[in-house]
């Protein structure tokens, strides 16, 4: 099984609201990544958490809050984001972030909307 | 540092056409390469992987060869189909520390009947 779920598939919020994206992976892996993703551009990294640790924080502001309750989980947390925070969030997970020929396994994504 | 170029989309193929992408990158050392694949409204799913030079990967009739004298890792099909219209990203990961995957900015394929 190399599934990786997330929910919401789709969220449209306003400015002042919180809400949560979530990503469930059960590959037994020790990686968690999200990515934002604006229309025809690649993903770019925001978070990795590494054995439920955060260890990599690309500078992405403080209206985005990430959490991994335990390894199999991955939450995105969201409060007073801007219109232009809408994109397509993706979840991803791999076996270790060190160094090795370990790929990434990605979500579907949450169509974020803010309006 | 690192980095991965790709040839500018879209490129659009009649079906049953013979598919080159071309990736080449730039990274110290000896990085692992991959090929992901969009599908419109979807996340990205890995098509196949090379870890080292000369190494090929190969998935759903898709290959591409690890080359390093080139540094290169051109995505190529024998014949296209409809469904494979979608984007592909060429990405990297370095050899050495916390390594992230590294992307080109993606090539979209559009293959008519």
């Amino acid at each position: 099984d190399t599934e990786v779920t997330q929910t919401p598939k789709h969220l449209v919020m306003g400015m002042t609201n919180k809400k949560s994206l979530k990503c469930e992976q059960h590959m037994g892996h020790r990686a968690m990544y999200w990515y934002k993703q604006k229309a025809k551009k690649p993903p770019e990294l925001m978070f990795v958490y590494s054995y439920e640790k955060l260890s990599i924080n690309e500078s992405v502001p403080s209206r985005f809050s990430p959490e991994c309750p335990n390894s199999s989980l991955l939450n995105l947390h969201l409060h007073a984001l801007q219109p232009e925070d809408s994109a397509l969030y993706l979840c991803a997970s791999s076996q270790v972030i060190r160094q090795g020929a370990y790929e990434q396994y990605f979500g579907p994504g949450t169509r974020l909307t803010v309006t | 540092g690192n980095s991965v170029t790709q040839m500018e989309g879209p490129v659009t193929l009649s079906e049953e056409a013979f598919l080159t992408i071309n990736c080449t990158y730039t990274a110290t050392g000896y990085p692992s390469l991959f090929w992901y694949v969009q599908y419109p409204g979807e996340g990205l799913q890995l098509l196949l992987k090379a870890t080292k030079a000369d190494d090929k990967g190969s998935n759903k009739g898709f290959e591409a060869t690890y080359r390093k004298e080139t540094t290169s890792f051109h995505l190529e099909k024998g014949s296209v189909q409809v469904s494979d219209s979608a984007v592909y990203f060429c990405a990297l990961r370095a050899d050495s520390g916390y390594s992230t995957l590294t992307f080109g900015k993606g090539t979209m394929l559009l293959v008519s009947p």
